[in-house]
């Protein structure tokens, strides 16, 4: 397994443009977790899916943002009409386990700048 | 509202001496804490957790102290090496939780110079 991999690594677009990222879990984890690093800062949490079911998502998601993870495989996360204040780093995880002991394994992450 | 607080950016130190990072809390319910260490252009790795009921975790080179009435943690690393040199973030939630409840401090860069 080579672990968490995210597509692209890195992502330029103008103000007002739509960007999809994809991530590919560790293929035995039932969880899926969306995060948000900028500058300076911790990661972030955005949402998360258990199987295909996303169970919770952050007041940090507007509505321009929405995540999916068809057939509890891969997930996509999508940001319509992109502000510059969308710049960050976007972080994808998996894990197998649930509460207390849970532990992440992060993919490389996608850079987006927003001209 | 930062409830993981690490408030050294940066720290530098020699090759085989003791690393020391530190972290604070300000919500009393957390009991479980772990450190991610974050290489760049890469995704943070975990490295190590401690539950509350424990205030010492080892692991190798690497110890988490835990000081509950301080809310307060600190992680070790004895001795320090040039590939230690990382961001290291400190993490915390509520026992039962999950990640969707984990909240990261701002992290900090170690430097291990040769």
């Amino acid at each position: 397994d080579t672990g968490v991999s995210q597509d692209p690594r890195h992502k330029i677009t103008k103000r007002g443009q739509n960007v999809t990222f994809r991530c590919d879990p560790i293929s035995e984890h039932n969880r899926l977790y969306w995060y948000r690093q900028t500058l300076g800062q911790g990661p972030e949490f955005l949402t998360y899916f258990q199987n295909e079911a996303q169970l919770e998502k952050s007041r940090l998601l507007s509505d321009r943002f929405s995540a999916e993870r068809p057939k509890g495989s891969f997930s996509t996360l999508e940001i319509q009409r992109t502000e510059q204040g969308d710049s960050a780093m976007y972080l994808c995880a998996s894990s197998f386990q649930t509460g207390e002991g849970e532990k992440l394994f992060f993919g490389s992450g996608t850079q987006l700048s927003v001209l | 509202d930062q409830q993981v607080k690490q408030n050294s950016p940066s720290l530098s130190v020699q090759e085989g001496r003791i690393s020391i990072l530190n972290c604070d809390y300000t919500n009393s319910m957390f009991d479980y804490f772990l450190w991610y260490k974050k290489y760049p252009a890469e995704g943070p790795t975990f490295l190590i957790s401690i539950s509350s009921i424990k205030d010492k975790n080892e692991d190798g080179r690497f110890t988490v102290f835990l000081n509950k009435s301080a809310k307060h943690l600190s992680l070790h690393i004895v001795p320090s090496q040039p590939g230690d040199s990382a961001v290291y973030f400190c993490a915390a939630n509520v026992g039962g939780a999950g990640a969707n409840n984990l909240f990261f401090g701002t992290g900090t860069r170690l430097t291990v110079i040769p």
